[in-house]
């Protein structure tokens, strides 16, 4: 299966800063199939985006992902107080379908 | 807009069984699958499965087989998620979501298309096993 390593494990910013947030897979995936997941604290995850840089509904533009083959990258161009939280990666590529361990980002 | 509403918490015996549904509430799920991911505590998410309700078809993960069986009552709209045999490590929350890939009669996700994500999640349920 594939395995998707994220970095960094922990990213701490202020608000206002950007943070850049990093998702490797073990052997490449086909864009269409990357998705991106923001989590807060006893919540479900919420779909952020899907195909590697299509914002799902709802989402502000301040959120946009890029990347292509083994390595994709979500943006938050400048953090808001309600975007500290943790992100995890999914891919769907090739079966079963994986997620990363997380990127938490926090208040710094 | 659709909600996905869960059962309540658990408290189950190791080796017992459980039993979680997901009711559609605002709509139905008949045309989208239903993928089930849990997350122990503080750790990350684990794809469970998916059922796919036009095909009457189920897709599981590898090491959940045998145990795990997934299901849909379309006239509820409710889906449902039973595992067997549980374990002290089957403590977790448990999500069920609706599911945007488009999938084949298999329960594979159709090649050369695209995958839109799961959209709406349920609030999710609690599951202790313990003796």
């Amino acid at each position: 299966e594939v395995v998707l390593t994220q970095s960094p494990g922990t990213l701490s910013l202020s608000p206002g800063e950007r943070a850049t947030l990093t998702c490797r897979a073990s052997q490449s995936v086909s864009s269409p199939y990357l998705t991106w997941y923001q989590q807060k604290p006893g919540q479900a995850p919420r779909l952020l985006i899907y195909g590697a840089s299509s914002r799902a509904t709802g989402i502000p533009d301040r959120f946009s992902g890029s990347g292509s083959g083994t390595d994709f990258t979500l943006t938050i161009s400048r953090l808001e107080p309600e975007d500290f939280a943790v992100y995890f990666c999914q891919q769907y590529g090739d079966s079963p379908t994986t997620f990363g361990q997380g990127t938490k980002v926090e208040i710094k | 807009q659709v909600q996905l509403v869960q059962s309540g918490a658990e408290v189950k015996k190791p080796g017992s069984s459980l039993k979680v549904s997901c009711r559609a509430s605002g709509g139905t799920f008949s045309s989208s699958a239903i993928s089930w991911v849990r997350q122990a505590p503080g750790q990350g998410l684990e794809w469970m499965g998916v059922i796919i309700p036009i095909f009457s078809t189920s897709k599981y993960a590898q090491k959940l087989q045998g145990r795990l069986t997934l299901s849909t009552d379309e006239s509820t709209n409710t889906a449902y998620l039973e595992l067997s045999s549980l374990r002290s490590e089957d403590s977790a929350v448990y999500y069920c979501a609706r599911d945007k890939g488009y999938y084949d009669s298999s329960g594979n996700l159709s090649p050369g298309g695209y995958y839109y994500g799961m959209d709406v999640w349920g609030q999710g349920t609690t599951v202790t096993v313990s003796s």
